[in-house]
């Protein structure tokens, strides 16, 4: 069945680095890719998103890149502040349709 | 504008007994999902309703777990009876198209422990 891979499971940074999430897809006619972000006891809140007619996406510290290729997609966040600190799951579509399957999740810590 | 609202946010219950969560979708949206998180199985989709029908529902682990959405405003998953293995952190989300690739919006979750 389809499936997502996210890595690393856990991730501490220096306030001010770069942290980099990455996830691999099993379902080559996955084409939605959302990021979420999830803080200790709330729900997860898409923070980006990207589709597969397009390779990069940028909104302010956060980016997200997609090779359709190799079946990779990567969150980065750049100057990274201690409010990033949360868990990170990243999603695919089965194929075109709303269905997401999700990572297991990268727990982020940014040590001031 | 309040986002998807569920309640309670906390449920301690014992084996055998009935659990009802419940949950009202941002007014306006079409789709509902109903998610289950665990540590072992991460986040799953249980159950996914378009304009209050039910068209999804692969993900329902058995016959003890049923979700109804009588009307836009609210909806229900019930675990009856309940088993230890139920414990989890029950989420729902909605979604403003039904059948499409919108933002789902989470709700806060409800925490189940079954003792």
């Amino acid at each position: 069945g389809e499936n997502v891979e996210q890595h690393p499971s856990t991730l501490s940074v220096q306030e001010g680095d770069s942290a980099v999430i990455k996830c691999t897809y099993s379902d080559s006619a996955s084409n939605y890719f959302p990021w979420y972000k999830q803080e200790l006891g709330k729900g997860p809140q898409l923070i980006i998103d990207i589709r597969s007619n397009v390779g990069e996406k940028k909104d302010q510290r956060i980016a997200v890149t997609l090779n359709k290729t190799a079946k990779h997609f990567s969150l980065h966040i750049t100057e990274t502040q201690p409010e990033d600190s949360a868990v990170y799951f990243c999603a695919a579509s089965i194929g075109s349709s709303y269905k997401l399957i999700f990572g297991s999740g990268t727990r982020l810590l940014v040590r001031p | 504008d309040a986002g998807v609202i569920q309640s309670p946010r906390h449920e301690v219950t014992e084996m055998g007994q009935e659990v009802t969560l419940r949950c009202k979708p941002i007014s306006g949206h079409n789709s509902l999902f109903w998610y289950r998180q665990t540590m072992m199985r991460g986040l799953e989709l249980l159950i996914y309703f378009n304009n209050n029908v039910p068209i999804d529902d692969s993900g329902m682990p058995e016959d003890r777990f049923s979700a109804k959405m009588p009307n836009a405003s609210f909806s229900t998953l019930k675990i009856q009876p309940s088993e230890p293995r139920d414990s989890a952190v029950y989420f729902c989300a909605s979604s403003r198209e039904p059948d499409s690739q919108e933002t789902q919006y989470f709700g806060p979750g409800t925490r189940l422990l079954v003792l």
